[in-house]
């Protein structure tokens, strides 16, 4: 597509259950990113996959999060037994390099709200 | 390590107003610094940049200077319309202090009245 899609859009689940997130990166963009924004505060680096390097998890929070990327396409961030402080908007992104973090050349999708009733 | 702070908001102004939105930083390198804005119903983009000392980066009538004496970078506009309300977010990148992410400010939502 012309753009990052991330999916759900919205999500409400109930404390305990696994969600799963998904971020279709732009055609051709080898970076991916996934940040988390709680409410009033900042983007919170969460993880990051170049090509088919390994991935940068430094920015997890626990063990109950989890992110696979397939190659340079389309990736998934678990969830597991969801609390409600996991409750934020999950932003991915995308660049053509890793490198491209540098120049601000990030590719976000519109998020996808979580709500952990 | 590597951080943004930017003002808190919101901001409500009205139309053909001054616009400033104070942001600082604090970095163990030569970081790279960035406005981003997000229109409703729309992901983050780049607004401006600017990678160097003393550097300004404008676009859309915005502009900010990289000021490392006072780890700043201020966004301003001198004239703000309607269609600039939106979330600003100062941004930082130091990939030479050992970090490949973006680090973001908390953002600060802007309203502009007719």
């Amino acid at each position: 597509g012309a753009g990052v899609s991330q999916s759900p859009s919205n999500k409400v689940t109930e404390k305990g259950k696994d969600v799963e997130l998904r971020c279709d990166p732009i055609s051709g963009h080898t970076a991916l990113y996934w940040y988390r924004q709680r409410l009033g505060q900042g983007l919170e680096f969460l993880i990051y996959f170049q090509g088919n390097s390994a991935p940068d998890k430094s920015g997890l929070p626990s063990d109950r999060f989890s992110a696979e990327r397939t190659g340079e396409s389309v990736s998934t961030l678990t969830i597991q037994r969801t609390q409600q402080e996991d409750s934020a908007v999950y932003l991915c992104a995308s660049s053509l390099t890793i490198l491209a973090a540098n120049t601000g050349e990030l590719f976000f999708g519109e998020g996808s709200r979580l709500t952990v009733l | 390590g590597d951080s943004v702070t930017q003002m808190e908001g919101p901001v409500t102004l009205s139309e053909e107003a001054f616009l400033t939105i104070n942001c600082t930083y604090t970095a163990t390198g030569y970081p790279s610094l960035f406005w981003y804005v997000q229109y409703p119903g729309e992901g983050l983009q780049l607004l401006l940049k600017a990678t160097k000392a003393d550097d300004k980066g404008s676009n859309k009538g915005f502009e900010a200077t990289y000021r490392k004496e006072t780890t700043s970078f201020h966004l301003e506009k001198g004239s703000v319309q309607v269609s600039d309300s939106a979330v600003y977010f100062c941004a930082l990148s130091d990939q030479g202090g050992g970090n490949n992410d973006m680090r973001f400010g908390a953002g600060t939502r802007l309203t502009v009245k007719p």
